[in-house]
């Protein structure tokens, strides 16, 4: 059976604050790691990583993907109140059209 | 950009009732998802479907249907809701190319089973 799971669970810090999510999975047949962002509403993406050691980066955000070791990071530098959300992050089944996701990382920036 | 709309935000409805959720994507993707979302729990699939009229059960279908007519819609019915189908539903599609299985979701609909 596949799985994803996220650490931690939940997480609270200051602005300005430096912050890393850790994902690690088991899923067979790897193909590629999502990471997507909820606030009050539906997810929105923000990275698909799929090869090893290669950071993918949007203004604050990055993410990076061990595939030796099994797992991906998300590190999110200067946080800001805005950045309060849970972080999601999934990975597709073997041969199947799903996402297996884990459950997730709630993230709460206080000023 | 893509959209998929549910059609309801909030729904409160009775138990043993039947329930219709709605989902349009725009995109022509070929793939839609229903999951549920609980707290401590994350995101479980419940059905998705790879072409109008074809489904497959996901992890949790027991207790729903679905049903898919049209390529841009996609259904989720709750034969007779129970206390334990409260939950917040969020639908989802994809394209699914070998390149790209990004999922996008729709705004979700929290259900209240009283």
């Amino acid at each position: 059976e596949d799985k994803v799971v996220q650490s931690p669970l939940s997480l609270v810090v200051h602005e300005g604050d430096t912050v890393t999510l850790n994902c690690s999975y088991e899923v067979t047949n790897f193909r590629s790691l999502l990471w997507y962002k909820q606030e009050k509403k539906a997810p929105t993406f923000l990275f698909m990583l799929t090869s090893s050691g290669i950071e993918k980066k949007s203004g604050r955000l990055s993410s990076i993907l061990d595939k030796k070791e099994l797992f991906s990071i998300l590190n999110i530098t200067a946080t800001q109140t805005g950045d309060s959300a849970i972080y999601l992050c999934a990975s597709p089944g073997a041969g199947s059209y799903q996402l297996t996701f884990g459950k997730g990382t709630k993230l709460s920036v206080i000023p | 950009d893509v959209k998929v709309t549910q059609s309801s935000r909030y729904l409160v409805k009775r138990t043993g009732e039947k329930v219709f959720l709605e989902c349009v994507q725009d995109m022509d993707h070929e793939n839609m998802f229903w999951y549920r979302q609980d707290p401590g729990l994350g995101l479980r699939l419940i059905y998705f479907s790879y072409d109008v009229k074809m489904k497959e059960k996901g992890d949790i279908p027991e207790g729903y249907s679905v049903s898919r007519e049209k390529k841009e819609r996609f259904s989720l019915i709750l034969e007779s809701a129970s206390t334990n189908q409260t939950s917040m539903y969020l639908c989802a599609s994809t394209p699914w190319s070998a390149t790209n299985e990004k999922l996008f979701f729709g705004s979700g609909t929290q259900l209240s089973v009283l």
